[in-house]
C-alpha cells in the first residue's frame, strides 16, 4: 500500500523557536491534512489543503501555524514560535479526493517543546 | 457539535476471543463513519468506513462494524482476535456536507493476552 512519510519522527525544540514538520504525501493525491494528538487526548484536525490553498482550518490553527507545499511533493507545517502546549504527535494525511475519501496517514512526528 | 465518544479506554481480551469496541457519535447531518487502527510507531490505518447502504460494513483484517442510526453507534467487532490485533483503535466521524475534516474519539487501547 502507498505510504505517507513524515520527517523527523521526533523533534525537540525550545519554547519560542520555529519548527518545520515535513511530510511527503502519496504522489497522486490532491488533498492534504495535518492533525495532532496531545498525549492522552483526541486526534484533532488542524488544517486541510487543496489546490495550493487552505480549504479548512480549525480553531487550533492560529497565526502561529502555516502550511506550504513548496515543491509539488512536500507538504510542510510550520509553527512560528512554539509553546509548551504545542507538544504533541503531529500527523500528516493525504487523500486522492475530498469528502469522505480514505485518508492515508503518516506515522507522525512527535514534537516536544521544552 | 460533532463529537465521537469511545467509552472504553483500555480493553483486554484473550487471543481467539471475540471483540467489540464501542463508538457513539454526535453529528447533525448524515455522517461518514470510520475506524482507524494505530500500531506502535505507525500511522493511522483505515480499517473500514460507512457512507450509506448496508449498515454492516466489512473491513480489513477480519473486522466489521455496524451502523445503528437509532443508537448513534458504530461499534467495531471481530469474531476471533489475534495477538497482532493489539493496537490503539480510533473511531472517527466526518460530514457528507460541509467541512471535510474528521472528528476522532479518544481511542481504545486493545491488549491481547495469550
Amino acid at each position: 500500500e502507498p505510504e505517507v512519510t513524515q520527517t523527523p519522527s521526533h523533534q525537540v525544540t525550545q519554547m519560542g523557536q520555529e519548527v518545520i514538520l515535513r511530510c511527503v504525501p502519496i504522489s497522486n493525491h490532491l488533498y492534504f491534512y495535518w492533525y495532532r494528538q496531545i498525549l492522552g487526548q483526541k486526534v484533532e484536525f488542524l488544517v486541510s489543503f487543496y489546490n495550493n490553498e487552505i480549504s479548512e482550518k480549525s480553531e487550533i490553527f492560529d497565526d502561529q501555524f502555516s502550511v506550504e507545499r513548496p515543491d509539488g511533493s512536500n507538504f510542510t507545517l510550520k509553527i512560528r514560535s512554539t509553546k509548551l502546549e504545542d507538544s504533541a504527535m503531529y500527523f500528516c494525511a493525504s487523500s486522492a479526493r475530498g469528502k469522505g475519501e480514505k485518508l492515508f496517514f503518516g506515522s507522525g512526528t512527535q514534537l516536544s517543546v521544552l | 457539535a460533532q463529537s465521537v465518544t469511545q467509552p472504553d479506554i483500555h480493553i483486554t481480551v484473550s487471543e481467539g476471543a471475540s471483540l467489540e469496541l464501542r463508538c457513539n457519535y454526535s453529528y447533525g447531518a448524515t455522517p461518514y463513519l470510520f475506524w482507524y487502527v494505530q500500531s506502535p510507531g505507525q500511522g493511522l490505518q483505515l480499517l473500514l468506513k460507512y457512507f450509506s447502504g448496508d449498515t454492516l460494513v466489512q473491513g480489513i483484517k477480519g473486522f466489521e462494524a455496524e451502523f445503528k442510526r437509532s443508537q448513534s453507534s458504530f461499534n467495531l467487532r471481530k469474531p476471533s482476535v489475534h495477538w497482532s490485533d493489539a493496537a490503539e483503535y480510533f473511531c472517527a466521524v466526518g460530514g457528507q456536507t460541509g467541512a471535510n475534516n474528521l472528528f476522532f474519539g479518544t481511542g481504545t487501547r486493545l491488549t491481547v493476552i495469550p
